[in-house]
């Protein structure tokens, strides 16, 4: 089935660092999601964004919603240990249809 | 208890056999979905019940893959005969109206070996 177009496939940083990473698609969805995953646990809500350019913050993260509906924006500022993990992002198509896309996920590692 | 539940946690099945994995979703969540994690990938989507219809089943990769939820609180996904390439982690996720909004369980370890 089809699946997000995430990057960087997986990063190693050291703790203290900022984190970026995207995610593309070749449709347009209405709700972009972002989600982490721990090993052995099934993923967790970070953020959702509902609206074209809408920028969310939720503690040390922000996400954007791109402007033209096919691209999504993950920050994370000042890495701590517990941010070791896989993030997925996930589109929501239309209102009414509620299967979601995930992203093929981005591994962040942090380096000691 | 207070979030998503499945079990069992783990199954091993020889190839051809049967299997059925349970999903307890959250006390009075209407909307249930079921999702298959392939080893490395990010969840497919398989199918969708609000209370106990199933309003999309477009997922379900084969007629061997069934799922049910005839109360509109616990769901059962069916595999029959089941193959090695069905090995993957299923995950149930549970939500009050939108899918914004879902929980995910832990999810069901699958192995066929």
């Amino acid at each position: 089935g089809q699946q997000l177009n995430q990057s960087p496939q997986s990063m190693f940083i050291q703790e203290g660092e900022d984190v970026s990473m995207n995610c593309t698609s070749s449709s347009i969805f209405n709700t972009w999601l972002w989600y982490k995953q721990d090993p052995g646990e099934g993923p967790v809500l970070l953020i959702a964004l509902y609206k074209a350019g809408e920028l969310t913050s939720n503690g040390r993260l922000t996400a954007q919603f791109g402007i033209t509906r096919k691209d999504s924006f993950l920050n994370i500022s000042a890495s701590i240990p517990s941010d070791v993990g896989i993030y997925f992002c996930a589109g929501l198509a239309n209102f009414g249809n509620e299967k979601l896309t995930f992203g093929t996920g981005t591994r962040l590692t942090i380096i000691p | 208890g207070a979030g998503v539940s499945q079990s069992p946690r783990y199954k091993v099945a020889k190839r051809g056999q049967d299997v059925a994995l349970r999903c307890d979703p959250i006390s009075g969540h209407v909307s249930l979905f079921w999702y298959q994690q392939a080893l490395g990938q990010g969840p497919e989507f398989l199918t969708y019940f609000q209370n106990e219809a199933q309003l999309d089943k477009s997922g379900l990769p084969s007629d061997r893959f069934f799922a049910e939820r005839p109360e509109g609180s616990v769901s059962t996904l069916k595999i029959q005969r089941t193959q090695q390439e069905d090995s993957a982690v299923y995950l149930c996720a549970s939500s009050s109206y939108r899918n914004t909004e879902a929980f995910f369980g832990q999810g069901t370890r699958l192995t066929v070996v």
